[in-house]
């Protein structure tokens, strides 16, 4: 079956631009997830989708970052405008319900703000 | 913050050797402890996951020995390759939210 597919691979910009990635899941998997990978660190979850619902979005910084699941399946996460501290890889996971806990994860977008 | 901390931050192991890896948690409320495996420019991928229920679990040459009293866990890659070269992240959680830890570099020299 085909992964978690993520796009762009790699995006650059300057601080206060705005940037939004793209995340579409495993078919049939109904949690996505988005994670931010600073570098050295483990993921950090982002927010959770149950469908189109949020499950947890209570580390995400809604004065700057925006994400939505329309029709419960590709996903997308926005910044605007940018810091320099948001420069990270972000990672799409999906997994098949709420209590598998096993996600799978794209291969992230690397984000570098300059 | 309920966090997974994890030790150590790298590890250098010859071929054949056996790498441990140990992750201490807070969250006694966590009911899930997998172990992810990332390679450079990849997302993580699941090696192998345990419940609290065992104290053990092997999967090849990969084991998880679990402490639910001292709410410790750790990885134990037995007969280590090259090919194992990665890092490697613990986490903890319940409900799908899991906590990560920082992340341990393996290298195995052959």
């Amino acid at each position: 079956e085909a992964g978690v597919a993520q796009s762009p691979r790699y995006k650059i910009i300057e601080k206060r631009q705005s940037v939004a990635f793209w995340c579409n899941p495993i078919s049939g998997h109904a949690t996505l997830y988005w994670y931010q990978q600073i570098l050295g660190q483990g993921p950090k979850l982002l927010i959770q989708f149950q469908n189109n619902g949020v499950v947890d979005d209570s580390q995400l910084p809604k004065d700057r970052f925006s994400a939505e699941r329309l029709k419960g399946v590709d996903s997308t996460l926005k910044i605007q405008p940018a810091k320099l501290e948001d420069s990270a890889v972000y990672l799409c996971a999906s997994s098949s319900t709420g209590s598998n806990l096993e996600l799978f994860f794209g291969s992230g977008t690397q984000l570098s703000v300059l | 913050q309920q966090q997974v901390k994890q030790s150590p931050q790298s590890l250098i192991v010859q071929k054949g050797g056996i790498s441990i890896i140990n992750c201490a948690y807070e969250n006694t409320a966590f009911d899930y402890f997998p172990w992810y495996q990332q390679f450079p420019g990849k997302g993580p991928a699941l090696l192998i996951a345990i419940r609290p229920d065992v104290s053990e679990k092997k999967e090849g040459r990969f084991t998880i020995s679990f402490n639910k009293s001292a709410k410790q866990f750790s990885l134990h890659i037995m007969d280590s390759q090259p090919g194992d070269s990665a890092t490697y992240f613990c986490a903890g959680g319940s409900q799908g939210n899991l906590i990560f830890g920082k992340g341990t570099k393996l290298s195995v020299k052959p």
